[in-house]
């Protein structure tokens, strides 16, 4: 299995609506990743996690929660967005260790805010 | 701060031309460089990945570079075809002082790719 699996695929919110992004990946990798990417630009970094904890965030909103409840799996909460936080939101993972180091990427959530 | 450029921004070439995407990065201290492809509202798709200590990788059609010393890597496309078009996109990943990545891509804005019959 070398896929990394994002639910759902398409996601529309209120700006006070709760949701939640899965990203599951069963490949032994034990950092994951949330990249944000806004229309016609390269994805950004969002959030890393390594062996389950978070070790970058890059001053990401309140309002964008991460979670990781163990190596496989990666939650991003939402709550209370803004429609400008509207993209699409890929999750990845990576080997541990000094491997290669090269990042698999989930098909993306679609997000649209209202 | 890492920054990748890559150039051209967009390139249409006939089906069957040999081309060449081009990725520059300012910070020599890479961990790895990774072309991507990224189909329109889909994820993307691991193309290649050259360690800091290679200078090249393949796979099938593809060729990438890497010159570390002066911050480029170019990716070559063979015999290009319609089913290629997409955006490519280069990304590096920085050293840390422990000698493994950081854990973040550095992404260039990519190449917009079409390949017309």
């Amino acid at each position: 299995d070398t896929e990394v699996t994002q639910t759902p695929k398409h996601l529309v919110m209120g700006m006070t609506n709760k949701k939640s992004l899965k990203c599951e990946q069963h490949m032994g990798h034990r950092a994951m990743y949330w990249y944000k990417q806004k229309a016609k630009k390269p994805p950004e970094l969002m959030f890393v996690y390594s062996y389950e904890k978070l070790s970058i965030n890059e001053s990401v909103p309140s309002r964008f929660s991460p979670e990781c409840p163990n190596s496989s799996l990666l939650n991003l909460h939402l709550h209370a967005l803004q429609p400008e936080d509207s993209a699409l939101y890929l999750c990845a993972s990576s080997p541990p260790g000094k491997g290669t180091g090269e990042l698999f990427f989930g098909e993306g959530s679609r997000l649209t805010v209202l | 701060k890492q920054e990748v450029t890559q150039i051209p921004a967009a390139l249409s070439v006939p089906e069957g031309e040999n081309l060449v995407l081009n990725c520059s990065f300012t910070d020599s201290a890479i961990y790895n460089l990774q072309w991507f492809r990224q189909d329109p509202g889909k994820g993307l798709t691991s193309l290649l990945l050259i360690q800091s200590s290679q200078r090249e990788q393949t796979s099938g059609r593809l060729n990438a570079s890497l010159d570390k010393s002066s911050g480029r890597s170019t990716l070559y496309i063979a015999a290009s075809q319609p089913g290629d078009s997409a955006t490519y996109l280069c990304a590096v990943s920085s050293r840390n002082a422990g000698g493994t990545s950081y854990g973040k891509l550095t992404f260039g804005q990519g190449t917009i790719l079409t390949v017309h019959p």
